[in-house]
């Protein structure tokens, strides 16, 4: 089993949708979560943090964690083609030196 | 704003080179890391360091090593290139214990 999981996706959804990206964990002490979107050719750009169990918005993203699933999400509400790019859910790895863990990441394409 | 620095976007270099790939901070920040990423295989830690001087292996160290002898400067060495190091190389910093880790723009480095 791999630590951190996500679909690769390719997931197609309609300009104006939401696009809901999955993310499972298997450290159950894990505290910190991350969503990076990372466009092709270029690096990971951090999109939200999340720390607590619940929602947590910001503008169009909101980030959902449940600890006890070992479950993370990320929705993007009224997707645009700009939001086309891969999205890396990560996990802070128990042990300290705030080493994280990366999911393979999810495809996502918008289509107008 | 996070300013993580590489010194090449692009870098070609032939097998049994000695290659040097640099990432200059101007956070502050204790913590940086060394990931190549390569497709299907995602991100991938190489070495990290959490204070000048001090380093750790990642999960795919060999073939490598770092130097840091200042804070702002974190150095990654390929020591005699081959043909299986061609990748992206990213470097990440963050502030600490559950913190994000910020990027910079990558370096595409090409072993022929």
């Amino acid at each position: 089993q791999k630590e951190v999981e996500q679909n690769s996706g390719p997931l197609s959804v309609p300009e104006g949708a939401i696009a809901s990206l999955n993310c499972t964990y298997s450290d159950r002490v894990s505290q910190s979560f991350f969503w990076y979107r990372q466009y092709s050719g270029k690096s990971p750009e951090l999109i939200m943090s999340i720390y607590s169990n619940g929602d947590k918005e910001d503008g169009r993203f909101t980030a959902q964690l449940n600890k006890a699933s070992q479950y993370v999400s990320l929705l993007i509400r009224d997707s645009q083609p700009s939001d086309s790019a891969t999205y890396l859910c990560a996990v802070a790895r128990s042990g300290g030196y705030n080493k994280l863990i990366f999911g393979a990441g999810t495809r996502l394409a918008v289509h107008p | 704003d996070v300013k993580v620095t590489q010194s090449s976007r692009y870098l070609v270099k032939r097998t049994g080179e000695k290659v040097f790939l640099e990432c200059v901070q101007d956070m502050d920040h204790e913590n940086m890391f060394w990931y190549r990423q390569d497709p299907g295989l995602g991100l991938r830690l190489i070495y990290f360091s959490y204070d000048v001087k001090m380093k750790e292996k990642g999960d795919i160290p060999e073939g490598y090593s770092v130097s840091r002898e200042k804070k702002e400067r974190f150095s990654l060495i390929l020591e005699s290139a081959s043909t299986n190091q061609t990748s992206m190389y990213l470097c990440a910093i963050s502030r600490g214990m559950n913190q994000p880790q910020h990027f910079g723009d990558g370096t595409r480095l090409s072993i022929l």
